[in-house]
Parts: structure tokens; C-alpha cells; sequence
């Protein structure tokens, strides 16, 4: 069955490190994206990507960096991390260009920046 | 700016029907999903709307007008197992989902 898997599902880092949040999925979709998921707020997006070699900058993208290489892949690096980086991170992936096709979410990673 | 507004909390007893309602302003507007998210899990697709009216996916239901900025989502014959949070989102102009914070439903026996 395809999915969306994300690793590692748990980090805890130390301020200033770089980390690199791994994102892969396995339904052959174009879009892909990065969200954060912090208590009293929605899901605020970090980064999509429309297909390979072509990345964008969502709402919240300042201290964060993606490169797609692959259909498979979306990578997520903290150049350094801060603590208001400490949040639980999504990626998603959905087929159809556009934006308004169902989006299927990976498991999420906790990230605690101490 | 853009903004969604749903209430943070509800409280509905096993067997019953709750409304979630959800209102959003968004520069243009390409249609309205709602998503569940169990505790601690990922987001799932529960329905997306872009005309007006109610669409009907067994226990679940979820209603839109866009003249009004406004939907909510049905939930008949409530089960344990609709305890989590229900993430309204709408697509902007840029075809961009703006999310809301979520309802938390407690569901109580």
C-alpha cells in the first residue's frame, strides 16, 4: 500500500544544531509540503513543493530549507535551530495541481529544540 | 488578513448529534475541507466542498455557503471514537489551504 513516512518521529536537539527532518512517500505524488502543528494554532505551512527541483516558501518559512531531488522525497532542514522551533512537524502529500485535491498526511515528527 | 474561526472546544454525549461550525475569510476562495486528527495522530480526510449545500458521507455531514463565509460539519450518532479534533481548512485564491485551529470534541458516555 503506498503511504507517507516521516523519521525520525521523535528528535531532541540542542540550539544552533542543523537537522534535517526526512520526508518520504510512496503514492508517486507531485505536491508536497511541510507544515508545523503547535498548540492554539492551525497548521502553518513551512515550505510545498509542486514537483522535482521546484520548491516555495509558505507562511512560515524563515529558518527553514527544502530541496526536492526526487518525486519521493521532501527533506526538511533547520539551518539552526531555535527553541521556538519546538513543535510537532507534518508533511503531506497530495496528486492533483492546484492545491484542491485531498491532502494525505505522514505520522508527524516531535522536535524538541533545547 | 485571512482567518479562520472555529470554537476551540465542544462537549457532546455518545449517540447524539453535534454541529461544528467554521467561518473563514480568505482572499478568494476555492473550496472547504474538514480533516480529523485523533490525539497524537495525523490529520485525515473528511470532506471537502466547494458549492453551496450539504453534502452527506454517512454518520458525516458537512454543509457550506459561501455567500456567508460559513460551514459547519454534522456528526450524527455520536461513538467514542469521534473523540479528536476537527480541522477546518479553506483554499485561498493562491490555492493555498488556510488551516483553523481546530474543535476538540469530548465525547462523554
Amino acid at each position: 500500500d503506498a503511504e507517507i513516512t516521516q523519521s525520525p518521529r521523535h528528535k531532541i536537539t540542542e540550539t544552533g544544531r542543523q537537522v534535517t527532518l526526512a520526508c518520504h512517500q510512496t503514492w508517486n505524488h507531485n505536491n508536497m509540503f511541510w507544515y508545523r502543528q503547535d498548540l492554539g494554532h492551525g497548521l502553518r505551512l513551512i515550505h510545498y513543493s509542486y514537483g522535482v527541483q521546484d520548491t516555495n516558501k509558505g507562511e512560515v518559512s524563515d529558518g527553514y530549507s527544502v530541496s526536492r531531488s526526487n518525486t519521493e522525497d521532501l527533506p526538511l532542514t533547520l539551518e539552526s535551530a531555535a527553541s521556538s522551533q519546538t513543535s510537532v512537524y507534518f508533511c503531506a502529500s497530495s496528486l492533483l495541481a492546484g492545491g484542491s485535491d485531498t491532502q494525505y498526511f505522514g505520522p508527524g515528527t516531535r522536535l524538541t529544540v533545547l | 488578513g485571512q482567518n479562520i474561526d472555529q470554537p476551540t472546544e465542544m462537549t457532546a454525549t455518545e449517540g447524539a448529534i453535534v454541529q461544528i461550525n467554521c467561518t473563514y475569510q480568505t482572499s478568494g476562495f476555492n473550496g472547504l475541507f474538514w480533516y480529523q486528527q485523533h490525539a497524537g495522530e495525523a490529520p485525515t480526510f473528511l470532506s471537502y466542498n466547494v458549492l453551496d449545500g450539504l453534502e452527506e458521507k454517512g454518520r458525516f455531514s458537512s454543509f457550506l455557503s459561501r455567500s456567508k463565509g460559513y460551514s459547519y460539519l454534522l456528526l450524527k450518532e455520536l461513538q467514542m471514537k469521534d473523540s479528536a479534533s476537527y480541522l477546518c481548512a479553506a483554499l485561498d485564491s493562491n490555492y493555498q489551504l488556510i488551516w483553523g485551529a481546530g474543535t476538540k470534541l469530548i465525547i462523554k458516555p
